[in-house]
């Protein structure tokens, strides 16, 4: 078990340019969740995967940003058109279901500078 | 619309001392409730997790309680040191309801400790 992955962990990119985020949970985690992080603020919820699913979309999650978790396996979440208050901490997330007791364990994140 | 506040923001104690954290959320009808360490740039390690059934959990050096009724929530750390500055926060997840949906987590803003060698 190697936890939660993320990559890459720091991305610096130029207003109006595309960026994609890679996850990859913890091995047989069925659920995958991301959530942003900007700083002094916790963690706010933006979207969740059962399996291939997508279940679950934030009204944070606008039309620029689409996630992808096409094998049940591994995410990306893809920002088109950035924009510099894209600028923030992406945090990756997993759990079992709710086979298990529903703590979630999170990667290491992956932050967006836009300049 | 759930609301979890930590109080304080920052805090700061000598190394040795015991010390607790608090968390409190609007909204008493939660599945769980998780406390989380979040090192400066880093992601959330998760510390301990509390079921709506449960009272407190136990984990080495720490310890963390859950009155729903209230609404409340500490995180007591027994023997500080320095190793334990970090930033601490705390989340709740809603009722699972018949369908899927209410997966997501309500953070707090976190509490920042400093443990002062």
């Amino acid at each position: 078990d190697t936890g939660v992955s993320q990559d890459p962990r720091h991305k610096i990119t130029k207003r109006g340019q595309n960026v994609t985020f890679r996850c990859d949970p913890i091995s047989e985690h069925n659920r995958l969740y991301w959530y942003r992080q900007t700083l002094g603020q916790g963690p706010e919820f933006l979207t969740y995967f059962q399996n291939e699913a997508q279940l679950e979309k934030s009204r944070l999650l606008s039309d620029r940003f689409s996630a992808e978790r096409p094998k049940g396996s591994f995410s990306t979440l893809e920002i088109q058109r950035t924009e510099q208050g894209d600028s923030a901490m992406y945090l990756c997330a997993s759990n079992a279901g709710r086979t298990n007791t529903g703590e979630l364990f999170f990667g290491e994140g992956s932050r967006l500078t836009v300049l | 619309k759930q609301e979890v506040t930590q109080i304080p923001a920052a805090l700061s104690v000598p190394e040795g001392e015991n010390l607790v954290l608090n968390c409190s959320f609007t909204d008493s009808a939660i599945y769980n409730l998780q406390w989380f360490r979040q090192d400066p740039g880093k992601g959330l390690t998760s510390l301990l997790l509390i079921q709506s059934s449960q009272r407190e959990q136990t984990s080495g050096r720490l310890n963390a309680s859950l009155d729903k009724s209230s609404g409340r929530s500490t995180l007591y750390i027994a023997a500080s040191q320095p190793g334990d500055s970090a930033t601490y926060l705390c989340a709740v997840r809603p009722n699972p309801p018949e369908n899927f949906g209410n997966e997501k987590l309500t953070f707090g803003t976190g509490t920042r400790l400093t443990i002062i060698p």
